[in-house]
């Protein structure tokens, strides 16, 4: 059973839409994170957060933490083929000794 | 520093056999972590080193792995007598302790036991 849920799995939009992704968990987390990952490369991070409640802006990506420390979201804003890939959440239960990641969701954004 | 270096980025080998991959990180990252990938699944913890100490081994990580870093540098994972459950991607990431920057990941090294 994965720590972290993450929905949708999959997700083929067309360039210029908007989307969101969420991570869940009944775990509180001390951080969470996001990467995004090609294809037969490791994942790069995006954000991380830390403060419940709190929300980060990167360009066209907006992320979010629960007042609660329990999930999060991932909005994009007009996607672009470039946002193509797999996002990974990820939290730190402790002082960021381990991060449990959930299973991703693919996006495939369409020109 | 170009990041954090896996070799081999692929190896096939056949089911029986040891394999060893290596990694070095980020040279002042005291952490160093190794992770497995499945297909279609997110990275699942195997073993963390903070410098050469190992502070914590998965129950995933049977006794046929073994994981390594002499001198707090570069790391070793070995499989011994390698099984077909054991493909997939094996990424390593290195980080500072507390430092809430998050991982910096390899490339992997994909195997592949036929």
């Amino acid at each position: 059973t994965q720590l972290l849920e993450q929905s949708p799995q999959f997700l083929s939009i067309q360039e210029g839409e908007n989307l969101t992704v969420y991570c869940n968990s009944s775990s509180v987390f001390s951080s969470l994170q996001w990467y995004r990952q090609e294809p037969g490369e490791g994942p790069v991070l995006l954000v991380t957060v830390v403060t419940g409640g709190e929300v980060k802006k990167l360009k066209r990506l907006t992320f979010q933490f629960g007042d609660a420390r329990k999930d999060s979201s991932l909005h994009i804003t007009a996607a672009q083929p470039g946002d193509t890939g797999l996002y990974l959440c990820a939290g730190a239960k402790d002082n960021f000794n381990k991060f449990y990641f959930g299973s991703g969701t693919k996006l495939n954004v369409k020109p | 520093d170009t990041g954090v270096s896996q070799d081999p980025r692929h190896k096939i080998t056949k089911r029986g056999q040891n394999v060893t991959f290596r990694c070095d990180p980020i040279s002042e990252h005291n952490r160093l972590y190794w992770y497995r990938q499945t297909l279609g699944q997110g990275p699942e913890f195997l073993t963390y080193f903070q410098n050469e100490a190992q502070l914590e081994k998965s129950r995933l990580l049977s006794d046929r792995f073994s994981a390594e870093r002499p001198k707090g540098s570069f790391s070793t994972l070995e499989i011994q007598r390698t099984e077909q459950g054991d493909s997939a991607m094996y990424l390593c990431a290195s980080s500072l302790t507390g430092s809430g920057y998050g991982y910096t990941f390899g490339s992997g090294t994909r195997l592949t036991v036929v």
